[in-house]
């Protein structure tokens, strides 16, 4: 069955560069995750979109912003990166009433240098 | 202020024997739990879950209780397996503006030993 795909794996950028990462949701799911995790650190809601809509916003910095398409993948733009940035960034996809749990993607691991 | 809490970081069990992984929330908004398994560059794989209208939830060797006035969940694992060494995360859902946010604690580490 197909996963939750998001690209690129791993990324490694350095202070103040810029860095987008890419999520593509398992076909008609209508609603994308971002979450953060820190090391050692409990993933950390950050955004999420319903039908190409923001839904809601979560401890999303400033810097970073994302948005979704009219094929239903997603895509996180992250500016200025800082050391802090660095992190695993988890998708995930799910309908709108994911009684079921949501599917998360393998994840992004950033590294900023 | 972490709502959903995760004491133990790690717990160590015997091949076979019941694994039992404590998880504890604040938020009275909370309406459906749900546990996850993590293994290391994995993203978080969904294993069972449980509405607040509930009060225990079995999915196999997987079981997980809810006990809302003590505001404490658990997962049960039987028999406990070497491949269930993971990390495991409690999470609980609460509906925001749009949709449905997932508030994670900091998991516990699970060792299986052959």
């Amino acid at each position: 069955a197909a996963g939750v795909i998001q690209s690129p794996r791993h990324l490694i950028k350095e202070k103040r560069e810029t860095a987008t990462l890419k999520c593509y949701p398992i076909p008609r799911h209508d609603t994308v995750y971002w979450y953060q995790q820190g090391p050692g650190q409990d993933p950390q809601f950050l955004i999420s979109f319903y039908e190409k809509m923001q839904s809601d916003k979560g401890s999303i910095p400033d810097r970073f912003s994302a948005q979704q398409f009219s094929d239903y993948h997603s895509e996180l733009n992250m500016s200025s990166l800082e050391l802090g940035d660095s992190a695993l960034y988890f998708c995930a996809s799910s309908f709108t009433s994911p009684n079921y749990g949501y599917t998360f993607g393998s994840g992004t691991r950033l590294t900023v240098v | 202020d972490q709502q959903v809490k995760q004491n133990s970081p790690s717990l160590s069990v015997q091949e076979g024997r019941i694994s039992i992984l404590n998880c504890d929330y604040t938020n009275s908004m909370f309406d459906y739990f749900l546990w996850y398994k993590k293994y290391p560059a994995e993203g978080p794989t969904f294993l069972i879950s449980i509405s607040s209208i509930k009060d225990k939830n079995e999915d196999g060797r997987f079981t997980v209780f809810l006990n809302k006035s003590a505001k404490h969940l658990s997962l049960h694992i039987v028999p406990s397996q070497p491949g269930d060494s993971a990390v495991y995360f409690c999470a609980a859902r609460a509906r925001g503006a749009g949709s449905y946010q997932l508030t994670f604690g900091k998991g516990t580490k699970l060792s299986v030993i052959p």
